[in-house]
């Protein structure tokens, strides 16, 4: 069975450019997931879908970030324009139930390293 | 909020040392407890778990206890092998979404 994948795996672009990250859940599962790791800090939550209807973006951090899941399926992250604090990992998440669920476990893919410069 | 503080990195350990990695956390209620490990180049995997209090989780060597009293999750294995090389993040889920400590970089030279 695939896992979560995601593509690119590295993306270098300039400020002012636009990027498109891209997030293929594993097969069944409603729940797709972004995160984000800043160089050094945490792994922050972005938002969270169930099929394509956006559940929780409270960890968006601003409008230049833009998430899509059309027809419940992948899910893609664009930002537009990049600036330089865009800069880290950012990670999908996939899971068949809610991850506040007790035996629910997320299945994590393995990150899109984006640097603007 | 809640939010979880581990051990600043990088550790570097020599092959069958034993490993500690600190990890504490502030939450409301009763959190459950997660260790991630991240190898080089690939995703985030699930290490082990805890869903309540003394809860031990353990898996591949590495083991972890739920102490509500210290709000502690540290991870540890007995002997380290070269290919436990990688990033470990600490993890806590309450009433929501994942919440991730900062990661410790792990190397194990030979």
């Amino acid at each position: 069975e695939a896992g979560v994948t995601q593509f690119p795996s590295h993306s270098v672009i300039e400020k002012g450019q636009t990027v498109t990250l891209r997030c293929d859940p594993i097969s069944g599962h409603d729940n797709l997931y972004w995160y984000r790791r800043v160089m050094g800090k945490e792994i922050k939550f972005l938002l969270h879908f169930v099929k394509e209807s956006k559940q929780d973006e409270s960890g968006m951090p601003n409008n230049r970030f833009l998430a899509e899941r059309t027809g419940g399926t992948y899910s893609t992250l664009k930002v537009q324009p990049a600036e330089l604090e865009d800069s880290g990992v950012y990670f999908c998440a996939s899971s068949q139930g809610g991850i506040f669920r007790v035996n629910t476990e997320a299945f994590f893919g393995q990150g899109t390293r984006l640097t603007v410069v | 909020g809640d939010s979880v503080t581990q051990m600043e990195g990088p550790v570097t350990l020599s092959e069958e040392a034993f490993l500690t990695i600190n990890c504490t956390y502030t939450a409301t209620g009763y959190p459950s407890l997660f260790w991630y490990v991240q190898y080089p180049g690939e995703g985030l995997q699930l290490l082990l778990k805890a869903t309540k209090a003394d809860d031990k989780g353990s898996n591949k060597g590495f083991e972890a206890t739920y102490r509500k009293e210290t709000t502690s999750f540290h991870l540890e294995k007995g002997s380290v092998q070269v290919s436990d090389s990688a990033v470990y993040f600490c993890a806590l889920r309450g009433q929501g979404n994942l919440i991730f400590g900062k990661g410790t970089k792990l190397s194990v030279k030979p």
